[in-house]
């Protein structure tokens, strides 16, 4: 089955800086990949999502970075607020079937 | 749209209870999910359903659980009978379109704990 490994675990930044979280994943059937933010309490929400036959996909101060051949795709965040501060979990779809990372806890310090 | 709607938000029994978890998929969607989040484990797929028909429930951890879905709008998620190792949030989501490659929204969960 899918496997994927979300790093790092943790990251606390300054506010205004960047943040980048890396996912890699194991079943190159694998096509869809959205990323959630979760706050404390509440329930996973997406924030952006890349299909297999895209590259790379902006929304305002968010990215994500596909690299089907590496099997990896991260998360940028840029010009960090305090309010990006919660947990953001990957995820690779393979026919409906989603695995999630593990999670990276964003500490974004004012 | 009210979007997925869960119920109850939360649920306290006893071990060896029957629990029934509840979701209402967002109207005209024709995928559902069934999450269970924990500390220790994450976020795990446990089964999906696209048509009201059973896809996948290999995430299903064992006999005790069971979930159906009699019509498009709504679905349980029964264990019986329930273990204080049951104990987590679970989440039911929906989505639109061919599986796989949509937005999948999230209802508000269901904290259950099992004493």
């Amino acid at each position: 089955g899918e496997n994927v490994e979300q790093h790092p675990s943790t990251l606390s930044v300054q506010e205004g800086d960047s943040a980048v979280i890396k996912c890699t994943y194991s079943d190159s059937a694998s096509n869809y990949f959205p990323w959630y933010k979760q706050e404390l309490g509440k329930r996973p929400q997406l924030i952006i999502d890349i299909r297999s036959n895209v590259g790379e996909k902006k929304d305002q101060r968010i990215a994500v970075t596909l690299n089907k051949t590496a099997k990896h795709f991260s998360l940028h965040i840029t010009e960090t607020q305090p309010e990006d501060s919660a947990v953001y979990f990957c995820a690779a779809n393979n026919a409906g079937k989603s695995t999630f990372g593990d999670g990276t806890t964003l500490t974004v310090k004012p | 749209d009210a979007g997925v709607i869960q119920s109850p938000r939360h649920e306290v029994t006893e071990m060896g209870q029957e629990v029934t978890l509840r979701c209402k998929p967002i109207s005209g969607h024709n995928s559902l999910f069934w999450y269970r989040q924990t500390m220790m484990r994450g976020l795990e797929l446990l089964i999906y359903f696209n048509n009201n028909v059973p896809i996948d429930d290999s995430g299903m951890p064992e006999d005790r659980f069971s979930a159906k879905m009699p019509n498009a709008s709504f679905s349980t998620l029964k264990i019986q009978p329930s273990e204080p190792r049951d104990s987590a949030v679970y989440f039911c989501a929906s989505s639109y379109g061919l599986i796989g490659t949509d937005t999948q929204y999230f209802g508000p969960g269901t904290r259950l704990t099992v004493l």
